[in-house]
């Protein structure tokens, strides 16, 4: 199976700074990684994926870097603002059509 | 606009009451999904539905049942059996199943017991 873990559950980082969210996965065979947002009392909403034939990717303000050497995913958000402000998950997905597993969560809080 | 949508935002429970909750998508996607939520907890997979008139238990079934009678449709029902139903549910959709790609969430019902 498939185990993802979120390396801190809170980060605090001041508004215009960067911000790395981290996450660890188990399974050497996932080949599919997705970060999502969630706002309080909403569903979580898609920001960026990665396939394991890449490791970098980039997107509005984002990037997602995979190393898969020591299964190990990040997500990095430029000039942090406040509306940031969330919950952020990283999941794993083998293509074998397994289920995506999702890690606990990190709280993201922007000080302004 | 296209998405999914499930109702109600906010359900209340009382014991030995078999509750349901609705989730609908007109993304004309094959597989739908439902997961819990608890505070501060990541998602756990209730059950998933690939196609019509067929759907898989997920990692924490027990108390728990569906229907996919149509492709829009995928209604959860939380039993009487389930003795810790407060929490966050959540609906899902994607193309397909059978390839890794991106889920797309409803907003959640938050359900609690009275």
């Amino acid at each position: 199976g498939e185990s993802v873990g979120l390396h801190l559950p809170t980060l605090s980082v001041q508004e215009g700074d960067n911000s790395i969210i981290n996450c660890a996965y188990s399974n050497s065979a996932s080949d599919y990684f997705i970060w999502y947002k969630q706002e309080s009392g909403k569903g979580p909403q898609f920001i960026i994926d990665i396939r394991s034939n890449m490791d970098k990717r980039q997107g509005q303000r984002v990037t997602v870097l995979l190393n898969k050497t020591v299964k190990h995913l990040s997500l990095q958000i430029a000039a942090t603002q406040p509306g940031d402000s969330a919950v952020y998950f990283c999941a794993a997905e083998t293509n074998a059509g397994n289920m995506l597993t999702f890690g606990g969560g990190t709280r993201l809080m922007v000080k302004p | 606009d296209g998405g999914i949508t499930q109702s109600p935002k906010y359900l209340f429970r009382k014991e030995g009451q078999n509750v349901t909750l609705s989730c609908e998508q007109n993304l004309n996607h094959d597989a739908m999904y439902w997961y819990r939520q608890d505070p501060g907890q990541g998602l756990r997979l209730i059950y998933y539905s690939q196609i019509v008139n067929d759907f898989q238990k997920g990692d924490i079934a027990e108390g728990y049942s569906v229907s996919r009678e149509k492709k829009e449709s995928f209604p959860l029902t939380v039993t009487s059996a389930q003795k810790n139903p407060t929490a966050f549910y959540l609906c899902a959709s994607s193309r397909s199943q059978g390839v890794a790609e991106k889920l797309f969430f409803g907003s959640g019902t938050q359900l609690s017991v009275l």
